[in-house]
This record gives structure tokens, C-alpha cells and sequence, in this order.
């Protein structure tokens, strides 16, 4: 069964560089039918997709977000990782990794995911 | 603010149905499939349908989904205590090029 599991700070200070990693169970990152991706969830307010990588390298970012992103995946772990730099309080959030079912958005979905992990910006 | 639109709030008693809707446009619901999620406090979200209409296997057939034109809606038929959550649409937004969630519906079981 395929599992998920989010890692990270969870207190970090504004204007740092914040490093996630998402390591995956039971499965393989390098799938060929398969996405990678990163939802977040602002306490009490609803989700929003930020990125999405596929194994090789190809990656997709939330336009909004884009310029302070990068994601990445370490086949070797069978993980991938998200670092969001310059963050402030706006970034505060449970952060959720999950897989994209099949990578076309047109027709995708994400099942399953991760547990979930609280980050807070605060000084 | 969120392009695809979901009631804050629906209800009713046990037994019975509820539809919740989620309101788009040609650039997302009208273009590509969406995906509904459920999600209980502090838990992460789970996929109940995919592709406008498709259950998982472990998905009871109580849950079902529906499109028209840009609108897409979920049913719960035989609500149960345990359906109280959060639900959520999913699509992807051609034009901002961007995948949406919907605002969310909180069900609530009277």
C-alpha cells in the first residue's frame, strides 16, 4: 500500500528557506504513470496545489508561488522535496504531499496523502 | 479567492440527501475533469471521485458525482453521523494555468 509521509520544521522564521520532504512507501517515485505533488492548507481556510514534480525532472509551479519554489526528487530515497524561500506569516499552513495520479491536468487527482505537516512562520 | 464557487454550508438529517455544488467556468470545469475530497478535522483530504464520476473501489456507491456545462455536484445519498466534513472540488484552471480546489462545504448530519 502505497503511503505517504511529510517531513520538516515546524517552526521557521520569516524570510527563511523552508525544506519539505515528502518519502514514499510501498512504491516507487519513478513510476512512469505517475506525479508528485504539494497542497497546502492555511489554519482554518481551505487548500491550494503549489507544485507538482515527475521523477525525470519536469515540474510544474503554482504561478503565484512560482518565483520563491523549487521542488525536487531524489530517486535514491524515492522522495522529493519542496523549499519555498523568503517565506512570511502568509505561509503558515499544514503543508500535504500527495501523488498526482497521472500527471495531465485535464484529468488528474491526487490519492493518497500524506498526513500532513503544520509549519509556522513566526519570529 | 478561490475561481471555482461551493456552498459554505449544507445539511440534513439522517437518511437522507444532500448535493453539493461546485460553480466554475469555461476555463476549468467546462474544459477538464474534477475530482471531489473529503476531509475530517485535522485529517488530510481523501479522494472520493475522480474524473466527474468515478469511485475508488472503497468508496461507497452512496457517494456519487455529475457534470453539466461548468458546474460539477457531489451527492451523498443515506447520510450517516460519520459523512460530517469538509468537501472539497478539484480542477485544473486552463487559462491560470493552475490546479483549483473549490471553497470547501462543510456538511453537517441534523
Amino acid at each position: 500500500q502505497l503511503q505517504l509521509q511529510e517531513s520538516g520544521p515546524g517552526l521557521v522564521r520569516p524570510s527563511e528557506t523552508l525544506s519539505l520532504t515528502c518519502n514514499v512507501s510501498g512504491g516507487t517515485i519513478s513510476s512512469n504513470d505517475h506525479y508528485w505533488g504539494w497542497i497546502r492548507q492555511p489554519p482554518g481556510k481551505g487548500l491550494e496545489w503549489i507544485a507538482t514534480i515527475y521523477y525525470i525532472g519536469s515540474t510544474f509551479y503554482n504561478p503565484s508561488l512560482q518565483s520563491r519554489l523549487t521542488i525536487s526528487a531524489d530517486t535514491s530515497k524515492n522522495q522529493f522535496s519542496l523549499r519555498p524561500s523568503s517565506v512570511t506569516e502568509a505561509d503558515t499552513a499544514v503543508y500535504y504531499c500527495a501523488r498526482d495520479s497521472t500527471g495531465m491536468a485535464a484529468n488528474t487527482w491526487f490519492d493518497p496523502w500524506g498526513p500532513g505537516i503544520l509549519v509556522t512562520v513566526s519570529s | 479567492q478561490s475561481v471555482l464557487t461551493q456552498p459554505p454550508s449544507v445539511s440534513a438529517a439522517p437518511g437522507q440527501k444532500v448535493t453539493i455544488s461546485c460553480s466554475g467556468s469555461s476555463s476549468n470545469i467546462g474544459k477538464n475533469y474534477v475530482s471531489w475530497y473529503q476531509q475530517f478535522p485535522g485529517r488530510a483530504p481523501k479522494v472520493l471521485i475522480y474524473n466527474d464520476n468515478e469511485r475508488p473501489s472503497r468508496i461507497p456507491d452512496r457517494f456519487s458525482g455529475s457534470k453539466s456545462g461548468t458546474s460539477a455536484t457531489l451527492g451523498i445519498t443515506g447520510l450517516q453521523s460519520g459523512d460530517e466534513a469538509d468537501y472539497y472540488c478539484l480542477t485544473w484552471d486552463v487559462s491560470l494555468s493552475v490546479y483549483v480546489f473549490g471553497t470547501g462545504t462543510k456538511v453537517s448530519v441534523l
